[in-house]
């Protein structure tokens, strides 16, 4: 089955720097690929996704990257503000039978300094 | 419009006791899940329904039964409850983009 994994486990920046969190998948099938933020007591919401026929996508201060061949996917935060602090998880899935299992990487806590 | 609900959100149950927890979805999506979180670990997917009368184990089925009642509700089941089961319970629904419930955080002693 697929498996996830992403780095780093911690991220600690200052306010206004940028944030990179990564992440490589198994399953060469895969074709969506979301990220989830975390508030702490929150329920996870998504807050980015690509698909495999993308290579990049943005979304003002957030943007994701896919290299497909490698078999990684990134998450992008610019100019970071306090609020961005949460733990944020990747994930991915095929679609089967109309429904997306997703497998999430195990997550990124990132804490942005004032 | 609620989206998901679910039903507790704590519980604290002893070694072997069952219980059930109870998820319903407004938002008319086919497909509904029920993850578990756990420190350092992720979202780990226990059981899913892909649509109305199916469902299919998980990452971590092991402990658990589902019944998909309707399209609104899925219910996950510990039939007899062990520690290792204390965690934070999410219950989500959605095709592509996941909707997660609130959470149910259970404590088993």
């Amino acid at each position: 089955g697929e498996n996830v994994e992403q780095h780093p486990s911690t991220l600690s920046v200052q306010e206004g720097d940028s944030a990179v969190i990564k992440c490589t998948y198994s399953d060469s099938a895969s074709n969506y690929f979301p990220w989830y933020k975390q508030e702490l007591g929150k329920r996870p919401q998504l807050i980015i996704d690509i698909r495999s026929n993308v290579g990049e996508k943005k979304d003002q201060r957030i943007a994701v990257t896919l290299n497909k061949t490698a078999k990684h996917f990134s998450l992008h935060i610019t100019e970071t503000q306090p609020e961005d602090s949460a733990v944020y998880f990747c994930a991915a899935s095929r679609a089967q039978g109309g429904s997306e299992k997703l497998v999430f990487g195990k997550g990124t806590k990132l804490t942005v300094n004032p | 419009n609620a989206g998901v609900t679910q039903t507790p959100k704590f519980q604290v149950l002893k070694t072997g006791q069952s219980m059930t927890l109870q998820c319903a979805q407004d938002m008319n999506h086919n497909s509904m899940y029920w993850y578990r979180q756990d420190p350092g670990m992720g979202l780990r997917l226990i059981y899913y329904s892909a649509s109305e009368g199916t469902t299919d184990k998980g990452e971590v089925p092991n402990g658990y039964n589902v019944s998909r009642l309707n399209k609104r509700e899925f219910s996950l089941r510990l039939e007899s409850a062990a520690p290792s089961q204390t965690s934070v319970y999410f219950c989500a629904t959605g095709t592509g983009e996941l909707f997660f419930g609130e959470g149910s955080r259970l404590t088993v002693l």
